[in-house]
């Protein structure tokens, strides 16, 4: 079994501040997991993944994330927020190995204040 | 390149009404294939995923069905809908097998009055 918890359903940020949006996973075995961004009425698309590789992760649009397999962690980091980053984004786990399955978590909506 | 295309984009019905969305992924053969509902503030709730023609998972017991009659076509279907089947639709491909990630439609938003 897998699911995501992603803390917090509305963040916000002045823009040039730090992003920081939280993602905790539970896996049964090891994970892969992603981070996905959609802007309104669209669909997801992909800002990063960790498939056990390395365990800091860089993504589009200058957006990282860390994988903490103590802290059963997987959060998204940004250093200068910019007015673009305003969306909403979703943390996802999957079984590693040729999965088949991704659950997702309820995600955060970012807001940017100018 | 790949390419998934979804519609309707925009959907009102009755309550009691049959459904249809329709969804067709270019340029691969043999993609998963997945439906997945978003609701306000419940994230994305996977509804069925095919790993083949005729080959359905469902993942939630409820009032929706769906089918892939061809190898990039997944529809998702119900006889009648309830109230409760609004929400906005996506549907999304990937490649079997591969680490790599969901390639999501543009979603389709039913709205059940």
């Amino acid at each position: 079994a897998q699911s995501v918890t992603q803390l917090g359903s509305h963040v916000s940020v002045s823009e040039g501040a730090l992003v920081l949006l939280r993602c905790n996973y539970s896996s049964s075995v090891p994970p892969y997991l992603f981070w996905y961004v959609q802007y309104p009425n669209q669909g997801l698309q992909l800002l990063l993944k960790y498939t056990s590789a390395a365990t800091l992760v860089k993504g589009i649009n200058g957006f990282e994330a860390e994988f903490k397999k103590s802290e059963t962690s997987f959060h998204l980091t940004k250093p200068s927020a910019h007015m673009s980053d305003a969306a909403e984004y979703f943390c996802a786990v999957a079984p590693g190995g040729g999965y088949q399955k991704v659950t997702f978590g309820t995600g955060t909506k970012l807001q940017v204040i100018p | 390149s790949q390419t998934i295309h979804q519609w309707p984009a925009t959907l009102v019905q009755p309550v009691g009404s049959p459904l249809s969305l329709e969804c067709t992924v270019e340029g691969t053969s043999n993609p998963n294939l997945y439906w997945y509902r978003q609701a306000a503030g419940r994230g994305l709730q996977l509804l069925f995923y095919s790993v083949g023609i005729g080959q359905i998972s469902s993942e939630v017991p409820q009032n929706l069905s769906a089918s892939r009659p061809q190898d990039r076509q997944f529809i998702l279907s119900s006889k009648k809908l309830l109230l409760s089947d609004s929400g906005f639709y996506l549907c999304a491909w990937k490649v079997p097998g591969d680490t790599g990630e969901l390639f999501f439609g543009e979603g389709s938003r039913l709205t059940v009055l």
